[in-house]
């Protein structure tokens, strides 16, 4: 299997524009999260689905972030509009229940907005 | 609240010089302690799950050990390649995991 894919791998945006980060899991795994790294914060949860389904949106900062997955293989991680303090790398991850739940990452999209 | 504190921030050893990585944690109901290892532009991967006290599991040069309150991440006679970040992370229930910050470990030859 190839993994997590993400794309695109780098962003650099200017203030107020949108971003849309994509990501397709593991094929097989009914889990994927969404994450966001900082140096200041580290790796935090924003929001996690169970079979395409939002189960837990707590981590999402504020209303300009959404995300949504269509079907089992395509996930999006929508900000609107971007802000400088979005600049961060953002991972997505994926599990499945049989395998522990142990989740698996991608290369994550290191984004810049200025 | 449900909290992960790794130490040190940062750990630096000459090749073949063992050492310790602690993960410290307080959570409500434990499902499973997690290590992951991040090099500098890539995402986290997988290194070992703990799930009970007194669990051991090894993988190379790298061990990792659960205590009730703590875990550790021992690493023996370490190589240049073992240079990364060490991410420790707990497993809170439903599938949702807290991370600490991390350990950034440089190895010198």
């Amino acid at each position: 299997d190839a993994g997590v894919i993400q794309s695109p791998r780098h962003e650099v945006t200017e203030m107020g524009q949108e971003v849309t980060l994509r990501c397709k899991p593991i094929s097989g795994h009914d889990y994927l999260f969404w994450y966001r790294q900082t140096m200041m914060r580290g790796l935090e949860l924003l929001i996690y689905f169970n079979n395409n389904v939002p189960i837990d949106d707590s981590g999402m900062p504020e209303d300009r972030f959404s995300a949504k997955m269509p079907n089992a293989s395509f996930s999006t991680l929508k900000i609107q509009p971007s802000e400088p303090r979005d600049s961060a790398v953002y991972f997505c991850a994926s599990s499945d229940r049989e395998g522990g739940e142990t989740q698996y990452f991608g290369p994550g999209t290191r984004l810049l907005v200025l | 609240e449900d909290q992960v504190t790794q130490s040190p921030e940062a750990l630096r050893l000459q090749e073949g010089e063992s050492s310790s990585l602690n993960c410290s944690y307080t959570v409500s109901g434990l499902r499973g302690l997690f290590w992951y290892r991040q090099d500098p532009g890539k995402g986290p991967e997988f290194l070992f799950t703990l799930y009970s006290a007194g669990e051991e599991k090894e993988k190379e040069r790298l061990k990792a050990t659960l205590t009730k309150k703590e875990s550790f991440l021992h690493i023996t006679a370490p190589k240049p390649e073992d240079s990364a970040t060490y991410l420790c992370a707990v497993n809170t229930g439903f599938q949702k995991l807290v991370f600490g910050t991390g350990t950034r470990l440089l190895v010198s030859p």
